[in-house]
């Protein structure tokens, strides 16, 4: 148990649904991420939030929406998705500040666009 | 650009084996190195996170190195254990970009065999 959770854990949308991912960490960290993870591939970090403000956004689809109402909480919206979005989403925290700027890294929602 | 490479892609040894994963990297200004785990359709957990100052850190049967200088880091797993058997990524977070981002290696799958 790493101290962040993700719900769902697993999920089969359509192309044309609509359906969000949840995320939240109780480890006091105020740096919040979104990754992809298809299958062998290196990890490929979709959004940052430091502070609940994104300070970070590499050039992924605006299918793809991200929130971060607070520090604690992270949501990834999802609309019309692709085949190709199949992948296991991750989040991860971190504290804002050094030295380490350490990840810890929820289990990931298994996603499965049909 | 850095650049993060692990070989082998997969390892199987027998169990009790003293082992050894590779990573290298192209830039040697890095901020620090972390090895993480990820067993089959889990998140990441943090194994052991080094410092660009530092060449070594320990925990349990594990020790992780770092040389700068070669842009190598390598992970030794003493003993290895059918349990060990995951998927171990590393990550180098560089020093004059974003303190946030990480740049992934693809990974080295391990099996241990019993």
């Amino acid at each position: 148990e790493t101290g962040v959770t993700q719900t769902p854990r697993h999920l089969v949308m359509g192309m044309t649904n609509k359906k969000s991912l949840k995320c939240e960490q109780h480890l006091g960290h105020n740096a919040m991420y979104w990754y992809k993870q298809s299958a062998k591939k290196p990890l490929e970090l979709m959004f940052v939030y430091s502070l609940e403000e994104r300070v970070e956004n590499n050039s992924v689809p605006s299918r793809f929406s991200p929130e971060c109402p607070n520090s604690s909480h992270l949501f990834l919206h999802l609309h019309t998705l692709q085949p190709e979005d199949s992948a296991l989403y991750l989040c991860a925290s971190s504290p804002h500040k050094a030295p380490t700027y350490e990840q810890y890294f929820g289990p990931g929602t298994r996603l499965t666009v049909t | 650009k850095q650049e993060v490479t692990q070989i082998p892609a997969a390892l199987s040894v027998p169990e009790g084996e003293n082992l050894v994963l590779n990573c290298s990297f192209t830039d040697s200004a890095i901020y620090n190195l972390q090895w993480f785990r990820q067993d089959p359709g889990k998140g990441l957990t943090s194994l052991l996170l080094i410092q660009s100052s530092q060449r070594e850190q320990t925990s349990g049967r594990l020790n992780a190195s770092l040389d700068k200088s070669s842009g190598r880091s390598t992970l030794y797993i003493a003993a290895s254990q059918p349990g060990d058997s995951a998927t171990y990524l590393c990550a180098v977070r560089r020093r004059r970009d974003s303190n946030y981002q990480l740049i992934w290696g693809a990974g080295t799958k391990l099996i241990i065999k019993p």
